[in-house]
């Protein structure tokens, strides 16, 4: 089945530096990947996903991008905010559905 | 629309009573999944359905733990006899075929003693 490795585990930054965090997945055929936020005591909530028919997306100050060939995709975040820190989740859909997430990242966000 | 509602938000219960976890997903969506998140093992799939059809069922850790999607509108899992390391969050969410990703409710914080 599908697996998800997510690096790092743990990322600090100063407050209106950029955040990367990587996820890579083992199924070619993997066609869907979502990023999720989850703030302390919450649901974790859909922030932005890309297809597998494109290479990069951008919402604002976030954006994700896709290697197909590597089985890699990342999630950047810049200028960032203290309102950003939360544990963030990339996952891969294989198939009808079925998501399989990452171990996620607590991003802290230093002012 | 009010988004997928699960409940109890908390429950205390000891060790060997049954659990039963509740969730209602958004209407329309045809896809319901439930999810159990500890610090040790992250986000795992349980089970999930599939116009009310179990699909997969191979997260489900074992017989004590079981699942149902009576109807469109609502699901139940149910732990028994329920034991300390089944403590976590549960979350329910459910999806379209059509949308994006998931939506996810608010959780169950499952708590045994």
């Amino acid at each position: 089945g599908e697996n998800v490795e997510q690096h790092p585990s743990t990322l600090s930054v100063q407050e209106g530096d950029s955040a990367v965090i990587k996820c890579t997945y083992s199924d070619s055929a993997s066609n869907y990947f979502p990023w999720y936020k989850q703030e302390l005591g919450k649901r974790p909530q859909l922030i932005i996903d890309i297809r597998s028919n494109v290479g990069e997306k951008k919402d604002q100050r976030i954006a994700v991008t896709l290697n197909k060939t590597a089985k890699h995709f990342s999630l950047h975040i810049t200028e960032t905010q203290p309102e950003d820190s939360a544990v963030y989740f990339c996952a891969a859909r294989l198939g009808a559905q079925k998501l399989v997430f990452g171990q996620g990242t607590r991003l802290t966000i230093n002012p | 629309d009010a988004g997928v509602i699960q409940s109890p938000r908390h429950e205390v219960t000891e060790m060997g009573q049954e659990v039963t976890l509740r969730c209602k997903p958004i209407s329309g969506h045809d896809y319901l999944f439930w999810y159990r998140q500890t610090m040790m093992r992250g986000l795992e799939l349980l089970i999930y359905f599939n116009n009310n059809v179990p699909i997969d069922d191979s997260g489900m850790p074992e017989d004590r733990f079981s699942a149902k999607m009576p109807n469109a509108s609502f699901s139940t899992l149910k732990i028994q006899p329920s034991e300390p390391r089944d403590s976590a969050v549960y979350f329910c969410a459910s999806s379209s075929l059509q949308g994006a990703g998931y939506t996810f409710g608010s959780g169950t914080r499952l708590t045994v003693v």
